[in-house]
């Protein structure tokens, strides 16, 4: 089975940095996506790990430990348009698919 | 730029009616998927399709069916459509092909309510 965990809701200020945790618990592990979805809109791809360590992209970065079964979503000199949900999705093919699995995502409210 | 459309940003149905929720993408992808997003539970996986003609049940199946009878369209079949399926329903699409990444690129979504 999976289970991926994020908090629900997080604030934050605008020009400040936030960093939202996605824990999971699979049985094999494929890699670990970060996509964001604006209220109304469809999810877009941010990010993708597979190996441990910190990607960075712009003013989003990605961290994935492994052995931890932890990764978080940094997002750096936030801005008003960064107010979305963020959605971690976990792929786990022990049970023969490479479908990722979704967590519940975290609504992010940025305030002036 | 990949595009995956959908049929309808909105629909409203009455209890009991077959629904046709039609998606098509423009990439040549391998696969295709159909969520329903709900407040406080996410993304939950109805189904997919690696192939045309092939489908796979996912997480939450029941009450509904799919068909891909050509590679660039996948369709969400509500037999009889309930009220407990009012819901955003969201398709998605990804290169498969062996690709390592394979992100997904999703459509604009379908809102349907089952009165």
């Amino acid at each position: 089975g999976q289970n991926i965990d994020q908090p629900t809701e997080m604030t934050a200020t605008e020009g400040a940095i936030v960093q939202i945790n996605c824990t999971y618990q699979t049985s094999g592990f494929n890699g670990l996506f970060w996509y964001q979805q604006h209220a109304g809109e469809a999810p877009t791809f941010l990010s993708y790990n597979v190996l441990d360590g910190l990607e960075e992209k712009g003013r989003f970065s990605s961290f994935l430990s492994r052995s931890k079964g932890y990764s978080y979503l940094l997002l750096k000199e936030l801005q008003m348009k960064d107010s979305a949900s963020y959605l971690c999705a976990v792929r786990d093919p022990a049970g023969g698919s490479y479908i990722p699995t979704f967590g519940r995502g975290t609504s992010l409210i940025v305030h002036p | 730029d990949v595009k995956v459309t959908q049929s309808s940003r909105y629909l409203v149905k009455r209890t009991g009616e077959k629904v046709f929720l039609e998606c098509v993408q423009d990439m040549d992808h391998e696969n295709m998927f159909w969520y329903r997003q709900d407040p406080g539970l996410g993304l939950r996986l109805i189904y997919f399709s690696y192939d045309v003609k092939m489908k796979e049940k996912g997480d939450i199946p029941e009450g509904y069916s799919v068909s891909r009878e050509k590679k660039e369209r996948f369709s969400l079949i509500l037999e009889s459509a309930s009220t407990n399926q009012t819901s955003m329903y969201l398709c998605a699409s990804s290169l498969g092909q062996g690709d390592l990444e394979d992100e997904q690129y999703f459509g604009p979504g379908t809102r349907l309510t089952v009165t």
